[in-house]
């Protein structure tokens, strides 16, 4: 079956300073990966998605970017982390075709400083 | 841009009592999905409709995809408290377009 993990679970982070949130991916290939933030108690914002391989398409213009160096490995990065960029990061995927149903991770809650 | 009206925003009631909260769009849609998410946690995917007037079950969880294609209802009978969380609706309308989702409803059980 499949799983999808995303750590650190919780940080804690001042102002200015980098990011970098890693998503993972287990029983699948070739998976599409998503990138949502998720404000307290609000809906949930795409940040970024990827249909492949250094494939990424940013949905919002932001202080975030990512990458998707291996097939099954998504990355949420910040060279200089802003206070409204805390939030609840949520990771997802869904297969490339046939199914539009997307899986989330456990989440990263960011608090920045 | 396209959204997704959901309601109601917040729901109270006692457990046991059935719980209705519902989707709606201006657009038709070809896809409806419905997650449930516990506090601290990611949204759980609870049932996907894909064909107008579905009506699926997954246990005390019933969905149905309106006709109209316009809307999707979320029905939960004989609510206990592990229901309690935030239930998204999403939504695609074409093939290639993403998914879309609910500002969602928040479901409080009362002892």
């Amino acid at each position: 079956s499949q799983t999808i993990h995303q750590w650190p679970a919780t940080l804690v982070q001042p102002v200015g300073s980098p990011l970098s949130l890693e998503c993972t991916v287990e029983g699948t290939s070739n998976p599409n990966l998503y990138w949502y933030r998720q404000a307290a108690g609000r809906g949930l914002q795409l940040l970024f998605y990827s249909v492949g391989i250094g494939q990424i398409s940013s949905e919002v213009p932001q202080n975030l970017s990512a990458s998707r160096p291996q097939d099954r490995q998504f990355i949420l990065s910040s060279k200089k982390l802003l206070l409204s960029d805390s939030g609840f990061y949520l990771c997802a995927w869904s297969v490339q075709t046939g199914s539009y149903e997307q899986y989330f991770g456990p989440g990263t809650r960011l608090t920045v400083t | 841009g396209q959204q997704l009206n959901q309601s109601p925003q917040s729901m109270f009631i006692q457990e046991g009592e059935d719980v209705s909260m519902n989707c709606t769009s201006s657009s038709i849609f070809n896809t409806w999905l419905w997650y449930k998410q516990e506090p601290g946690e990611g949204p759980v995917l609870l049932i996907a409709l894909y064909k107008a007037g579905e009506l699926t079950s997954n246990g005390r969880l019933t969905a149905q995809f309106g006709i109209t294609r316009k809307d999707s209802f979320l029905n939960i009978s004989a609510s206990i408290p592990s229901d309690v969380g935030i239930y998204f609706c999403a939504g695609r309308r074409n093939r290639d377009d993403k998914i879309i989702f609910g500002k969602g409803t928040r479901l409080h059980i009362l002892p």
